[in-house]
């Protein structure tokens, strides 16, 4: 009965690769978000979906594009890897408020960690 | 531009006493400030919200203070115990949604 689900939970790849990390959350939640933790610990936001439409993108590249086939699902594909992408990508979902907001206390999932060679 | 600043030294303790974790923001007017709990290989957990109208929460032995003047939190963790060792962030929000920042966190270890 896992909240929010990630996969793979390690993933370890070529530069120049393209590579997909899946989420789901089974809490029902309208709100979704992918953040990224370096190797200094900060945890960054890159996108914020709410009932599939995207909010938030804090100038994330291209190269990354996050997928949302429904509200409990948001994928985030990464095309032509680079060493710099390596970092633990954690998946987020938080419940609704007030008119389409977000309450904003976000429940995460297990983390990916991605590894560019 | 906005930033928060955490304690970058781990914080060690002994088993008992009250540890106190600080975050400091600049540059920023959050509606709410938030703490989670990271352990090694996990996400992070949700353990307190803090609304800007308040100055302080408590839960359990977790107590939050919140002075928007100062800018500042203070996270205090009563009668500490081992499995209490875990690294701690700080999170500021804005009414609305979609966008939180994060601290680096604070690494508290809890010595038995």
């Amino acid at each position: 009965d896992t909240a929010v689900s990630q996969t793979p939970k390690y993933l370890v790849t070529q530069m120049g690769n393209d590579k997909s990390i899946k989420c789901e959350q089974n809490l029902g939640h309208d709100t979704m978000y992918w953040y990224k933790q370096d190797s200094k610990k900060f945890l960054k936001i890159m996108f914020s979906y709410n009932n599939k439409e995207l909010i938030i993108n804090e100038t994330v590249p291209n190269r990354f594009s996050p997928k949302s086939p429904d509200k409990a699902h948001l994928n985030l594909h990464i095309n032509s890897l680079e060493l710099g992408d390596s970092a633990v990508y954690f998946c987020a979902s938080s419940p609704p408020g007030l008119a389409g907001t977000s309450t904003d206390t976000q429940y995460f999932g297990p983390g990916t960690r991605l590894t560019v060679l | 531009s906005q930033k928060i600043e955490q304690n970058s030294e781990a914080l060690n303790i002994q088993e008992g006493k009250t540890a106190t974790l600080t975050c400091n923001y600049t540059n920023y007017s959050p509606a709410y400030l938030q703490w989670y709990r990271q352990d090694p290989g996990r996400g992070p957990v949700f353990l307190l919200l803090i609304r800007e109208n308040e100055k302080e929460k408590r839960k359990e032995r977790l107590k939050v203070t919140f002075d928007t003047t100062l800018k500042q939190s203070l996270f205090h963790i009563t009668a500490s115990q081992p499995a209490d060792s875990a690294t701690y962030l700080c999170a500021l929000g804005n009414t609305g949604g979609f966008k939180t920042i994060f601290g680096a966190g604070t690494r508290l270890f809890v010595k038995a």
